[in-house]
């Protein structure tokens, strides 16, 4: 099935450092999210993105829906130990209906 | 914690066996919507109930089925299982399909098939 490109796919970083991942597609989306997934859970939603150029932060999280509409960026400004998990991206398309395409996660895992 | 629970969490099924999961939304919400999520991957759209009718189909065979019940809860149901149907489960509820409307995601539910 149809993924959306999120890299990097796993990356280390020490406790206090910043964070950036990205996600791209090939289709245009009208709505970008990001989700966090731990292991043996549901991703969880973090942020939602309705326009393009947008920039919405939560906490210590800033997303952007970038301009072309065909991807989405994501900060995590001072991270922590309990950032660690898999973070997902998902545009959001209509074809009838409303589903989500979901990317291929980016693993992060926080050194103390 | 976002009030969309399923059952049961794990499950071990045999190949060719029948299987049903389920789903509570969380209140209010009117549409469900299924993924399967291999491992190492993102979750993949199954199918979407809004108001108990079928309103969206992934790339799934039609052995998956579902159905969605007057109090919006859901089953999702899988025939003929074959060792690729080895997945998480997902089931996500939303109010509506606009602006502000995002999906709320359960647990999921593990399912191995041997």
């Amino acid at each position: 099935g149809q993924q959306l490109n999120q890299s990097p796919q796993s990356m280390f970083i020490q406790e206090g450092e910043d964070v950036s991942m990205n996600c791209t597609s090939s289709s245009i989306f009208n709505t970008w999210l990001w989700y966090k997934q731990d292991p043996g859970e549901g991703p969880v939603l973090l942020i939602a993105l309705y326009k393009a150029g947008e920039l919405t932060s939560n906490g210590r999280l800033t997303a952007q829906f970038g301009t072309t509409r065909k991807d989405s960026f994501l900060n995590i400004s001072a991270s922590i130990p309990s950032d660690v998990g898999i973070y997902f991206c998902a545009g959001r398309s209509y074809s009838g209906t409303y589903k989500y395409i979901f990317g291929t996660g980016t693993r992060l895992k926080v050194l103390a | 914690e976002t009030g969309v629970t399923q059952s049961p969490t794990h499950l071990i099924k045999t190949r060719g066996q029948q299987v049903t999961l389920r789903c509570s939304s969380q209140s209010g919400h009117n549409t469900v919507s299924w993924y399967q999520q291999a491992l190492g991957q993102g979750p993949q759209f199954i199918f979407q109930y809004y108001r108990e009718e079928e309103n969206g189909r992934g790339n799934f065979p039609p052995r998956f089925s579902g159905l969605q019940f007057p109090n919006y809860s859901s089953e999702l149901n899988v025939n003929a299982l074959e060792l690729d149907d080895s997945a998480l489960y997902l089931c996500a509820s939303s109010l509506g399909q606009g602006r502000g409307t995002e999906a709320f995601f359960g647990q999921g539910t593990r399912l191995t098939v041997v």
